[in-house]
């Protein structure tokens, strides 16, 4: 069953705490994307990764850090310094050639929320 | 600044009756343009995406415009059914990037 796998659904983090989202693909895709969704509004990109041990800031990517050692993972780490850090979290893959190269393929979330 | 719109929140139809959702953009660099479907507390869905080298492109019941003169797209479902009730974002890229811009998304409702 090839897809995006994010873990975990629901995340609570406390005061001053840096939590980690899980996001692994098995689609043999070369990019991956993190997205932040409020309610109301649109996606927005944090951070976007086309090659493994690359990455670059997407729209709002203060607060956040990301790695992708492999090319199957593009884990996010929502810092102590982003201040406003409730909402859904989407990650998403695609490839980066072909005709289908604009299409994105996306994760069931993690909602994270501030104790 | 909103390089995407969708000014309309929501939208509700009949079911059988045509849904049509609109989206606006600003940048010329656009090339490419998708739909997508999310349920609530779901990843979006892929629904189906037009080039800017085309003015239509059919799927079932699904039909995207673009007007790029007007710079608008515009899905239509026909007939619409209850299953179609979500949230639907319509996205744009430009180039190579790879990046997709989202627009607020429109909520649509389709009655029984």
């Amino acid at each position: 069953d090839g897809g995006i796998t994010q873990s975990p659904k629901y995340l609570f983090r406390k005061e001053g705490q840096n939590v980690t989202l899980s996001c692994e693909q098995n689609l043999n895709h070369d990019a991956m994307y993190w997205y932040r969704q409020d309610p109301g509004q649109g996606l927005r990109l944090i951070y976007y990764s086309q090659i493994v041990n690359d990455f670059q800031k997407g729209d709002i990517a203060e607060g956040y850090s990301v790695s992708r050692e492999k090319k199957e993972s593009f884990p996010l780490t929502v810092t102590s310094a982003q201040k406003n850090p409730t909402a859904f979290y989407l990650c998403a893959s695609s490839m980066l050639g072909g005709p289908a190269k604009n299409i994105q393929y996306f994760g069931a979330g993690t909602r994270l929320s501030v104790l | 600044d909103q390089q995407v719109k969708q000014n309309s929140p929501s939208l509700s139809v009949q079911e059988g009756r045509i849904s049509i959702l609109n989206c606006d953009y600003t940048n010329s660099m656009f090339d490419y343009f998708l739909w997508y479907k999310k349920y609530p507390a779901e990843g979006p869905t892929f629904l189906i995406s037009i080039s800017s080298i085309k003015d239509k492109n059919e799927d079932g019941r699904f039909t995207v415009f673009l007007n790029k003169s007007a710079k608008h797209l515009s899905l239509h479902i026909v007939p619409s059914q209850p299953g179609d009730s979500a949230v639907y974002f319509c996205a744009a890229s430009a180039g190579n990037t790879g990046k997709l811009i989202f627009g607020q998304g429109t909520t649509l409702q389709v009655k029984p």
